[in-house]
């Protein structure tokens, strides 16, 4: 029972470095979506997808990139990661339709200094 | 505008006590859906509760207990003779029927001293 498995689950960046966050799911769910959370905010959506070649933008998108080209993937790419990208990122994936939980992976630990 | 309010940022309280932590809504939305998050020192999220905009019957389960009002946008959550180990960030969070994100609030970290 895999769930939701994000990698790597600490990483150190300098800035200007580029990375990805890998995110894998092995429960079919159609939806899948990538939040970071900051002391204080809460969690905030990054960019989501609603199924394998479909992306849409979040609530703050801007220094992310993602792609869906299979279902069980969703990668979150930092192009030229900036220290105000330094936060706590969790994947999280859902079945289509409305109302199914959302599960959420492990968390990633990711620091740009 | 579709926003979540957790007003009480820190609680503290002595094992045994009851606590509820507070959760207010603002969706113009028929149907939607709340949930409640758990998130231990560990770091994990941790599902407890999803709750349906057309069902407002309360749920209980063991030391957990959730208050749905949809006539004060509130969905509260309560612990029974609380223990250490729930010392945790709890979320709460909508979501829409339609697409799959979740609004979550701010989060209330709760302390439980033995």
């Amino acid at each position: 029972n895999a769930g939701v498995t994000q990698t790597p689950k600490f990483q150190v960046l300098k800035t200007g470095q580029s990375m990805t966050l890998q995110c894998a799911q092995d429960m079919n769910h159609e939806y899948m979506s990538w939040y970071r959370q900051d002391p204080g905010m809460g969690l905030r959506l990054i960019h989501y997808s609603v199924g394998a070649g479909i992306t849409d933008q979040g609530e703050v998108p801007n220094g992310y990139n993602v792609s869906r080209s299979t279902t069980e993937d969703f990668p979150l790419r930092l192009l030229s990661a900036a220290p105000s990208q330094t936060s706590v990122y969790f994947c999280a994936s859902r079945e289509g339709g409305s109302g199914n939980t959302i599960y959420f992976g492990e968390g990633s630990w990711l620091t740009v200094v | 505008a579709q926003k979540v309010t957790q007003a009480q940022t820190e609680i503290s309280v002595v094992e045994k006590e009851d606590v509820t932590l507070d959760c207010v809504y603002e969706t113009r939305d028929t149907t939607y859906y709340l949930f409640w998050y758990k998130q231990p020192p560990s770091g994990e999220l941790v599902f407890l509760i999803r709750r349906n905009s057309f069902d407002e019957q309360n749920e209980i389960s063991g030391r957990y207990s959730w208050n749905f009002q949809k006539s004060t946008s509130s969905f509260n959550f309560t612990i029974t003779a609380s223990q250490v180990v729930d010392s945790a960030v709890y979320f709460c969070a909508l979501r829409f029927r339609q697409g799959g994100k979740l609004i979550f609030g701010q989060g209330t970290e709760l302390s439980v001293k033995p």
